[in-house]
């Protein structure tokens, strides 16, 4: 499996809302609903913000959502604060196997 | 809460060996969890490595399935990764996570706060 397809950046001013796409195949995203989200800070590990591709783990703001439609899922960060700025990564599960998108790095301007 | 805490030599000798524990708390590693590795080089993106479940079940990465092996220590409630012949391209931070799967669920809701490993003599 290729690893899933992110865009490297997207910026946005805060109080917007921005959205990161996650682009895989029937295999994995499309296939199933194991698509997740990780917040990664500089020098920080991974934080889970969304999994089973719409749900939030308990204390993750609801500013932040998912969403699948085909082969493509969606992280939604609404009201941007200067916090969120990190990079975001997706995956998903298949075959026996993880599989992670190359990660978007978020610049709140 | 599920803790994990990697550790072991931040430094290897190119074809040497890399060999790392992470340490479980908060959570047994006979659950039906999966137990993770995952690598980031500087600057790069993440990379599953591998799992392996509480019985000794595997799954490797294809790339790296040749020169991976993961074990778990039950009693020390605690599961490692060896890496063969390494080279300056297996310098990475390595992560251990807790790999939650169902029929309709798959994700990591716990990781450990990585350890950077480098390659060189």
């Amino acid at each position: 499996q290729s690893a899933l397809t992110q865009p490297a950046s997207v910026s946005g001013s805060p109080g917007q809302s921005i959205t990161i796409s996650c682009t895989g195949t029937s295999s994995d995203v499309g296939g199933y609903n194991y698509v997740s989200w990780y917040q990664q800070h500089p020098g920080k590990a991974p934080k889970l913000m969304i999994y089973d591709v719409s749900s939030r783990p308990l204390g993750v703001s609801n500013r932040f959502s998912g969403s699948k439609s085909g082969n493509t899922a969606s992280l939604t960060i609404s009201g941007l604060q200067a916090e969120d700025e990190a990079d975001y990564y997706c995956s998903s599960y298949t075959n026996s196997r993880g599989i992670f998108g190359g990660g978007t790095k978020l610049t709140v301007l | 809460q599920v803790q994990l805490q990697e550790s072991g030599p931040g430094l290897v000798k190119p074809s040497g060996t890399l060999s790392l524990t992470c340490a479980v708390s908060g959570a047994s590693i006979s659950s039906d969890n999966w137990w993770t590795w995952v690598r980031q080089s500087p600057g790069k993106g993440l990379d599953w490595i591998g799992e392996i479940s509480h019985s000794g079940s595997a799954n490797y990465t294809p790339s790296l399935k040749s020169r991976v092996t993961m074990s778990v220590d039950k009693p020390r409630n605690q599961f490692s990764l060896k890496l063969s012949s390494v080279t300056a391209a297996d310098t990475a931070f390595y992560y251990c996570a807790t790999l939650y799967c169902s029929s309709t669920s798959c994700y990591y809701p716990g990781w450990g706060q990585g350890i950077l490993v480098t390659v060189s003599s």
